[in-house]
């Protein structure tokens, strides 16, 4: 089993472009979710997804928006980013028990 | 009040040394407790879940007390390889959301 992979590793824009965030879980948990996470300021919640077909707003959803295709991949997307985005990204899927979470190995964003 | 607070140190500690860390959550309708590791540049992973009665894995130990609303890790014989950050999670009953803290950062030297 792979876990949660997420795709690219690393990515660089310009401002104004836009970028589509991958990420797919096999262990066949209901909730999925996205966090960015700055220096000093540790992991924020920016969407999730409590099972296929629904997505809720976060802490940090300005500037994002996400897509739960079916049970296994949750994608998030920048529409324009800005500098203010740029961070590391990270996906995560949720036990159904106790809701432990499961990450993904993170995405680079630099945006120029 | 923040909802998970942890001191983000760094504890600056030799090998062999016993070291402890408290995390105090402000929700005490939480149900579920974790400690997560996280390396630098790496994603958080779990280490281990927090049980009410306390619950021990090798060199770590993790308690809960309801009462004063705090989880507390203890790691003994501390390696070079403990050197991390390490996160303390909490869950609301009844939610999917769980609330990170922001860590608390170690540093075992030889």
């Amino acid at each position: 089993n792979a876990g949660v992979t997420q795709t690219p590793k690393f990515q660089v824009l310009k401002t104004g472009q836009s970028m589509t965030l991958q990420c797919a879980q096999d262990m066949n948990h209901n909730s999925m979710y996205w966090y960015r996470q700055d220096p000093g300021m540790g992991l924020r919640l920016i969407y999730y997804s409590a099972s296929e077909g629904t997505t809720d707003k976060g802490e940090v959803p300005n500037g994002y928006n996400v897509s739960r295709l079916n049970k296994r991949e949750f994608s998030l997307r920048l529409e324009s980013a800005a500098p203010s985005q740029t961070s590391v990204y990270f996906c995560a899927s949720g036990s159904p028990s106790y809701n432990e979470q499961f990450f993904g190995p993170g995405t680079r964003l630099t945006v120029l | 009040r923040k909802e998970v607070e942890q001191d983000p140190g760094p504890f600056n500690v030799p090998e062999g040394a016993t070291v402890a860390f408290n995390c105090t959550y402000s929700n005490s309708a939480s149900q579920s407790f974790f400690w997560y590791r996280q390396d630098c540049r790496k994603e958080p992973k779990l280490l281990m879940s927090v049980y009410s009665s306390g619950n021990e894995d090798g060199r770590f130990t993790a308690q809960l007390n309801r009462a004063s609303q705090y989880i507390s890790l203890l790691i003994r014989d501390s390696k070079l390889s403990d050197s991390a950050t390490y996160l303390c999670v909490v869950n609301p009953g009844g939610s999917y959301i769980p609330t990170f803290g922001r860590g608390t950062s170690l540093i075992v030297h030889p």
